[in-house]
């Protein structure tokens, strides 16, 4: 069945490294993906997508990187800073008429000043 | 502000009772998706209304329905409440339907006492 997990459920890194956060799908037929940030008290904020037909796509301090082979999927946060520290959840669409998002659990950035 | 309003913010019920959760999507969309996160379960889809008809279904109790109205805002119906149904109510919407970027609101927090 479909699945989108995440390997580590918490990361802390020191204020100004790089972050990288990794997520698992199983749905090798899934082909659009979506990163997104939730800090407490708050909605999910869309950060980046990428489509299959890519492996890799740049926005603003962000990279999504997609390996399709070993259906994984990684957001690169350049020069973290304390307003990062959130909640990132990877998410997977599942297509066909469907348009659901299915969700991982989620992984705890901690950014330490 | 990702242009979707949710209301209330916060709800407390007693079990057994009905609550309405109401949803306005950004102006323009016209696809309104309804999500469940709870602490076990994470971030789970519900339904999916495009255009005020129901699109897709995901794991919603039959105690559960939702409407999408003709000025395209969405009601969720929750009845006979228990106390498993606490949890943070969210609503996404997009322009259309399909693989695109889903925007979330602030959620309603409901606590069923």
């Amino acid at each position: 069945g479909e699945s989108v997990g995440l390997h580590l459920p918490t990361l802390s890194v020191q204020e100004g490294d790089n972050s990288i956060i990794n997520c698992a799908y199983s749905n090798s037929a899934s082909d659009y993906f979506i990163w997104y940030k939730q800090e407490s008290g708050k909605g999910p904020q869309f950060i980046i997508d990428i489509r299959s037909n890519m492996d890799k796509r740049q926005g603003q301090r962000v990279t999504v990187l997609l390996n399709k082979t070993v259906k994984h999927l990684s957001l690169q946060i350049a020069a973290t800073q304390p307003g990062d520290s959130a909640v990132y959840f990877c998410a997977e669409n599942s297509g066909g008429s469907n348009y659901k998002l299915t969700f991982g659990k989620g992984t705890l950035l901690t950014v330490n000043p | 502000d990702s242009g979707v309003t949710q209301t209330p913010k916060h709800l407390i019920t007693a079990t057994g009772q009905r609550v309405t959760l109401r949803c306005s999507p950004r102006s323009g969309d016209l696809s309104v998706y309804w999500y469940q996160q709870s602490l076990d379960q994470g971030l789970q889809f519900l339904i999916q209304y495009y255009n005020g008809e129901e699109r897709a279904k995901g794991n919603i109790l039959e105690r559960f329905s939702a409407q999408q109205f003709p000025d395209l805002h969405s009601e969720l119906n929750l009845s006979s409440l228990e106390l498993g149904d606490s949890a943070l109510y969210f609503c996404a919407s997009s322009a259309r339907t399909g693989q695109e970027t889903q925007y979330f609101g602030p959620g309603t927090r409901l606590l069923v006492l």
